[in-house]
């Protein structure tokens, strides 16, 4: 049972305009949202995140939208740039009991065409 | 600030052999995280530490799979016997406690069973 999913293995989009990554959830009961790049042979790095409280979160380039009400985020890459490809996975944060508990997504390959 | 350190980057076993990994989280952060990452798929939770204390560990294969934090600083993830199955990346996070929502990962150590 996926509690999170990114429906789109790969996005090819060229370079200057819009990347949008989306990702869905189904239980209601995440605290945060998170979005991590990672590149290959590499780690995943921390990107963005937003709380379950808010809509909208911005850093630079990168914002990610929350609707809650259809359980959905998206990330958007504006402009997108070449050094943005990677994998982008989308994970949403549980804090019950005290604990943090990060669920991932698959993953969606981002290629950023020059 | 150093990041999350993990040894050794690559590893090639057979299979029943076995095979250790160490993690040196991020100074001050009390939460460490394993995570499998099998190609393909977002990383899944193996075992959470808080300090030297387990979390969660509901994911881990406890009958080829060991984790301690003896002090509560560095943890060591061991398998044995390893199965061709266990071929994956093994990535350590950590966080604050308390903060769920900035969780930093290794650069992973790469198992490949033979």
């Amino acid at each position: 049972d996926q509690q999170v999913k990114q429906n789109s293995p790969s996005l090819s989009v060229q370079e200057g305009r819009i990347s949008i990554l989306n990702c869905d959830y189904t239980n209601s009961m995440f605290d945060y949202f998170l979005w991590y790049k990672k590149y290959p042979a590499e780690g995943p790095t921390f990107l963005i995140s937003i709380s379950s409280i808010k809509d909208k979160n911005e850093d630079g380039r990168f914002t990610v939208f929350l609707n809650k009400s259809a359980k959905h985020l998206s990330l958007h890459i504006v402009p997108s740039q070449p050094g943005d490809s990677a994998v982008y996975f989308c994970a949403a944060v549980y804090s019950g009991a005290g604990s943090y508990q990060l669920t991932f997504g698959k993953g969606t390959k981002l290629s950023v065409i020059p | 600030e150093a990041g999350v350190a993990q040894s050794p980057r690559y590893k090639i076993i057979e299979k029943r052999q076995s095979v250790a990994f160490w993690c040196n989280p991020i100074s001050g952060h009390a939460t460490l995280y394993w995570y499998q990452q099998i190609l393909g798929q977002g990383p899944k939770l193996l075992i959470q530490f808080q300090n030297n204390g387990v979390v969660d560990d509901s994911q881990l294969p406890k009958d080829r799979f060991s984790a301690e934090r003896l002090k509560g600083v560095d943890s060591t993830l061991k398998i044995q016997p390893a199965k061709l199955e266990d071929s994956a990346v093994y990535l350590c996070a950590s966080s604050y406690i308390n903060s769920g929502n900035t969780i930093y990962f290794g650069e992973g150590s790469w198992l490949t069973v033979v």
